[in-house]
């Protein structure tokens, strides 16, 4: 089974910048979650999608930040302008939601964002 | 709210045993979980417990949860030095089944 695949692994961008990154979930798994890992810390949620609907966003800093998920499936993540304090590993993570495997959240390999 | 913590750094010698600990603050939490993360790689699942079990046990791993106290622990048996890692405990909040991140414990293990 295919994991969380995420894209691109790596960036770095100036301050002000823009950048995307995308992520497809695990095939059939309804829930999607976009992470930020700072260096020497644990991974903090952004936001939470059900299917293409958000469930989650306390933790997104709105003015800079946006994500979608407009088909279900796949989602992006857009940071416009990018802050030096944006650099960090962006996870994305996927859940089935069903069945006793549906607790399990499984994470991809993260893209990592440095801004100089 | 919710707050997990870690203590940063264990060091020991290979086929010695690891424990780390963890203690959260969310009574509520349903599952509780251990990540495993190599350098330059994402979050790789361990094992995780359910909040109405005490201990549970996957080959050489053994997570154990005091629900009074909010303390977890994962004791990983025979260590390796491929178990090099940072460790991470999570806890799953009841409602919207997110997870709050403690900080990672850092396991070195020495020949």
């Amino acid at each position: 089974e295919a994991g969380v695949a995420q894209s691109p692994r790596y960036k770095i961008i100036e301050k002000r910048q823009s950048v995307a990154f995308w992520c497809n979930p695990i095939s059939g798994h309804a829930t999607l979650y976009w992470y930020q890992q700072i260096l020497g810390q644990g991974p903090k949620l952004l936001i939470q999608f059900q299917n293409n609907g958000v469930v989650d966003d306390s933790q997104l800093p709105k003015d800079r930040f946006s994500a979608e998920r407009l088909k279900g499936v796949d989602s992006t993540l857009k940071i416009q302008p990018a802050k030096l304090e944006d650099s960090a590993v962006y996870l994305c993570a996927s859940k089935e939601n069903q069945g006793a495997v549906g607790n399990t959240i499984y994470f991809g390999e993260g893209s990592w964002l440095t801004v100089v | 709210g919710e707050d997990v913590e870690q203590s940063l750094f264990l060091s020991v010698r290979e086929g010695d045993s690891s424990v780390i600990n963890c203690t959260y603050t969310d009574s509520s939490s349903t599952y509780l979980y251990w990540y495993k993360q190599e350098p330059g790689a994402g979050l790789q699942l361990l094992t995780y417990i359910f909040s109405n079990m005490d201990m549970k046990q996957d080959q050489r791993l053994t997570v154990l949860l005091n629900k009074k106290d909010k303390h977890l622990s994962l004791r990983i048996a025979d260590t390796q030095t491929g178990d090099s890692a940072i460790y991470f405990c999570a806890e799953r909040n009841s409602g919207y089944s997110t997870l709050t991140f403690g900080k990672g414990t850092m396991l070195l293990v020495s020949p």
